[in-house]
């Protein structure tokens, strides 16, 4: 099953602009976490929140969560074209937890 | 080591043919999860293992997959019999502990490509 849904598929913005993708689940969660991927390259971990908190920052990164609403989002501030990949949210899923399940992504182009 | 390695990058079988794919998860990592990503798009969940044990095998088309994490070797993904279906990318994630506290690290996939 697929838990997250992300918004939108995909945005191409300039470089120096900010990127906002969400992210939206049906379940309650535990944690959420948000993965970029590079073109042929495997996931790599951004941001880790948990359901207790409502806001998280990492560098240029910002992402909200949001229980009531089930939704999250991904705020990429002074983009650069190094940032130009897709961006993956994902949730638990199982009895204990067993499985991060991914949602689509939205795959982000940053212009120079 | 300090990155998930998958063997190998690319695979070409025939249909009906059998494919092995491995994973060596980073050293100290108790959990292994293998993926299935098909056109750039989602990843599908195949299988979890903590150490040697299966954790969670709901994803697993269980007729052809099977998977294995034995001690001092390689986690390894065979598919008997592939199908045109089976062509994707296959990634091998490690964690050191489970997804409720530790993020998930990605190996750079196997193309499987089934002809």
């Amino acid at each position: 099953s697929q838990q997250g849904e992300e918004d939108p598929q995909a945005l191409s913005i300039q470089e120096g602009e900010n990127a906002t993708m969400n992210c939206s689940y049906k379940t309650s969660i535990n944690n959420l976490q948000w993965y970029r991927q590079n073109s042929g390259r495997g996931l790599v971990h951004l941001i880790l929140i948990r359901s207790n908190e409502r806001e998280k920052h990492s560098g240029r990164l910002r992402v909200t969560l949001d229980t009531s609403k089930k939704s999250s989002s991904l705020l990429i501030t002074a983009s650069r074209a190094a940032d130009t990949a897709s961006y993956f949210c994902a949730t638990l899923e199982g009895e204990y937890g067993n499985k991060l399940v991914f949602g689509a992504g939205t795959i982000l182009r940053v212009k120079s | 080591g300090e990155e998930v390695a998958q063997t190998p990058k690319h695979l070409v079988r025939g249909e009906g043919q059998k494919a092995k794919l491995y994973c060596a998860p980073i050293k100290g990592h108790s959990y292994v999860f293998w993926y299935q990503q098909v056109l750039k798009n989602e990843f599908k969940f195949l299988i979890s293992f903590q150490n040697e044990n299966v954790f969670d095998e709901t994803g697993m088309p269980k007729e052809r997959f099977s998977a294995k994490c034995l001690p001092n070797s390689p986690c390894s993904l065979e598919i008997q019999a592939t199908k045109l279906e089976d062509s994707a990318v296959y990634f091998c994630a490690s964690s050191f502990a489970s997804a409720y506290n530790s993020p998930l690290h990605f190996g750079n996939g196997t193309r499987l490509t089934v002809t």
